[in-house]
């Protein structure tokens, strides 16, 4: 079974400040590693995902997320916060033979501040 | 053109009644979702089909009947409604091959009183 931890219900960050969320996983299988972004009343938008090759991947609105398979881990992250990016994040896994099923983690939201 | 379109957007009914919630996606996958997420935001999968045939099914009560007359439309009707069954379902689809991504939909908040 495949599961996601993601420390920090909540993150506080002033604007212009790095961002920093983390996403910690398990899997008996090569995972495949992904966030997404849920605004307030809105559906998810994927922001980027990891499956294979480069472990430093690049997403939209300027986050980027490392995988690092000895710490088993997907963090998220951005060099500047901006008011826009306050958000429910979630990272999620799935992997192995079969069809698709994304495992999601507990969320965490981000509050940004002037 | 919205690529995952879910109605109604908010639902408000009783106990007991019989309600469903519409889903259709225009991006041509052959794989369609339906994931449950609680007030608390923890999302969960219910169900899955692809073409049209049911893959996932997840430890949900079977007062819940997900039904797919095509591979663009994934349909969960609920009956005999509880208190429990409030939250947010969301539609999604995807390739449904591992590590594809998955498009949700805008959600459907479900309010049972």
């Amino acid at each position: 079974a495949q599961s996601v931890t993601q420390l920090g219900s909540h993150v506080s960050v002033s604007e212009g400040a790095l961002v920093l969320l983390r996403c910690n996983y398990s899997s008996s299988v090569p995972p495949y590693l992904f966030w997404y972004v849920q605004y307030p009343n809105q559906g998810l938008q994927l922001l980027l995902k990891y499956t294979t090759g480069a472990t430093l991947v690049k997403g939209i609105n300027g986050f980027e997320a490392e995988f690092k398979k000895s710490e088993t881990s997907f963090h998220l992250t951005k060099p500047s916060a901006h008011m826009s990016d306050a958000a429910e994040y979630f990272c999620a896994v799935s992997g192995g033979t079969g069809f698709q099923k994304l495992v999601f983690g507990t969320g965490t939201r981000l509050l940004v501040s002037p | 053109d919205t690529a995952v379109s879910q109605t109604p957007k908010y639902l408000v009914t009783q106990m007991g009644n019989d309600k469903s919630i519409k889903c259709e996606q225009n991006l041509g996958h052959d794989t369609m979702y339906w994931y449950k997420q609680d007030s608390k935001k923890f999302l969960k999968i219910m169900f899955s089909y692809n073409n049209k045939e049911l893959i996932i099914n997840e430890t949900v009560p079977n007062r819940f009947s997900p039904k797919s007359p095509d591979k663009a439309h994934l349909n969960l009707h609920i009956n005999s409604l509880e208190l429990g069954d409030s939250a947010v379902y969301f539609c999604a689809s995807s390739q449904g091959f591992q590590g594809d991504t998955i498009y949700f939909g805008e959600g459907s908040w479900l309010t049972v009183v």
